[in-house]
């Protein structure tokens, strides 16, 4: 019962940096997301996905690519870090279909520090 | 924008004592779910209650119970005989219900510190 993976947990980059935040789940769920937590401003959602080769912008998507070309991956790419990425960032999944809203499955997050 | 507003920054609770965090939400649509999202020093995010919008019962799972008044958009959680592992962040969210297409994204409050006191 794998759940919910991402990769690394800890990460330091340099401003300028680029890196892939990875995320795998085994659910067979079509719904992923990814959410950057801040103090004081809970989970905001930065890119979802609602299956395979289906993305889409949330939030605060600026500074962030994503791209979905299994059920099973939902890689977040940082292309070029900026101390305003410093952050946890966490992933989710769940079933999806209309009418039918499941609660999420977490990762255990990745804390991204940008000096 | 922030749509869900958890007014508590923090609060505390003294060991076996009972303790409600609050929560409102904004959302002109009607069908929709709401949840409570435990964040222990872990970091892990761990469902703790979930309510069905069109169901007037309040949702129950053991010692945690939610007061749900959709008119009011208010959205409590009360934690009955408070243990010390119940220390943690929580975040309230919600969750809308699309009928026609399914990016149905979730949307969480700023989040509540519970802190429990021995």
């Amino acid at each position: 019962n794998a759940g919910v993976t991402q990769t690394p947990k800890f990460q330091v980059l340099k401003t300028g940096q680029s890196m892939t935040l990875q995320c795998a789940q085994d659910m067979n769920h079509e719904y992923m997301s990814w959410y950057r937590q801040d103090p004081g401003m809970g989970l905001r959602l930065i890119h979802y996905s609602v299956g395979a080769g289906i993305t889409d912008q949330g939030e605060v998507p600026n500074g962030y690519n994503v791209s979905r070309s299994t059920t099973e991956d939902f890689p977040l790419r940082l292309l070029s870090a900026a101390p305003s990425q410093t952050s946890v960032y966490f992933c989710a999944s769940s079933y999806s279909s209309p009418g039918q809203p499941y609660g999420y499955t977490f990762g255990s997050g990745t804390r991204l520090t940008v000096v | 924008a922030q749509t869900v507003t958890q007014s508590q920054p923090e609060m505390s609770v003294q060991e076996a004592e009972t303790v409600t965090l609050s929560c409102t939400y904004d959302t002109s649509e009607s069908d929709y779910y709401l949840f409570w999202y435990k964040q222990p020093p872990s970091r892990q995010m761990i469902l703790v209650i979930r309510q069905e919008a069109y169901k007037q019962q309040n949702a129950t799972e053991n010692r945690f119970s939610v007061n749900f008044q959709k008119a009011a958009k208010s959205f409590s959680l009360k934690i009955s005989d408070s243990q010390l592992g119940d220390a943690a962040m929580y975040f309230c969210a919600y969750r809308i219900i699309h009928y026609q297409y399914n990016n149905n994204d979730m949307r969480f409050g700023a989040g509540t510190r519970l802190t429990v006191k021995p």
